[in-house]
């Protein structure tokens, strides 16, 4: 059974980095093929992909932000890490963490966490 | 501006038939598979159709997905209430800046 939960600042002050953990059970990133991403939700919009860690370490990120974002993993922890430098008050939202599965050429996100509000305020 | 387009809202009816369209591009649905996401007020969402039109274990066969050119639709059949719920549509853009995309969400209410 594959479980993911999301923790970190429920609030961050502007310009602040934000940092986030996502910590699994139920699959091991050392496994090829496997990989965790992050999505985010502002409040009451839409779904926005942030980055993708690999097995292997590779990775990619969300083209617009990317000069912002840094995902890594510790596999002995079963934890993925996402930052966010220069939070605004823009980058208010549920971030989630997801299992980035495959079956055939076929590539998604089928396993998602609860979710954690960060709001970003003074 | 999301690069995947859906209609803000839909309805139908408790049995009724409806349809959630999703456009997209040569970059993205033109040649990748299109997934598609449920989120029920309040969760996470949840993967409901994979690979244009594969159904993930445990997701009833009234979900159906497919998928024409740059376009992509998700059918329900036999609407029930518990339905009620953003559907979100998602693909891999292998444009000029590669990423996941999804669409804007369409909110579908059971009248």
């Amino acid at each position: 059974q594959i479980t993911l939960k999301e923790s970190g600042p429920t609030l961050v002050k502007p310009t602040q980095t934000l940092t986030l953990t996502c910590t699994f059970s139920g699959f091991s990133l050392s496994t090829s093929g496997m990989g965790v991403g992050w999505i985010r939700q502002p409040p009451g919009k839409a779904l926005e992909w942030l980055a993708l860690i690999y097995w292997n370490d590779d990775n990619r990120y969300s083209p617009s932000l990317k000069s912002r974002l840094t995902i890594t993993k510790d596999t002995s922890k079963n934890q993925v890490v996402l930052t966010v430098t220069n939070m605004d008050p823009v980058d208010t939202a549920t971030y989630y963490c997801a299992h980035y599965g495959d079956y055939r050429f076929a590539y998604y996100f089928d396993y998602w966490g609860r979710g954690t509000l960060v709001t970003v305020s003074s | 501006q999301s690069l995947l387009t859906q209609p803000p809202s839909a309805s139908g009816t408790p049995g009724q038939r409806v349809t959630i369209s999703c456009s997209g591009s040569s970059s993205n649905i033109g040649k990748n598979l299109v997934n598609w996401y449920q989120q029920l007020p309040g969760a996470a969402p949840k993967l409901l159709i994979y690979g244009h039109n594969q159904r993930p274990s445990g997701v009833p066969d009234r979900f159906s997905g497919s998928k024409s050119g740059t376009s992509a639709s998700l059918a329900i059949s036999g609407l029930q209430s518990e339905d009620e719920a953003d559907y979100y549509c998602a693909a891999w853009d292998d444009g000029l800046n590669e990423s996941w995309v999804f669409g804007g969400g369409t909110k579908l209410t059971v009248l």
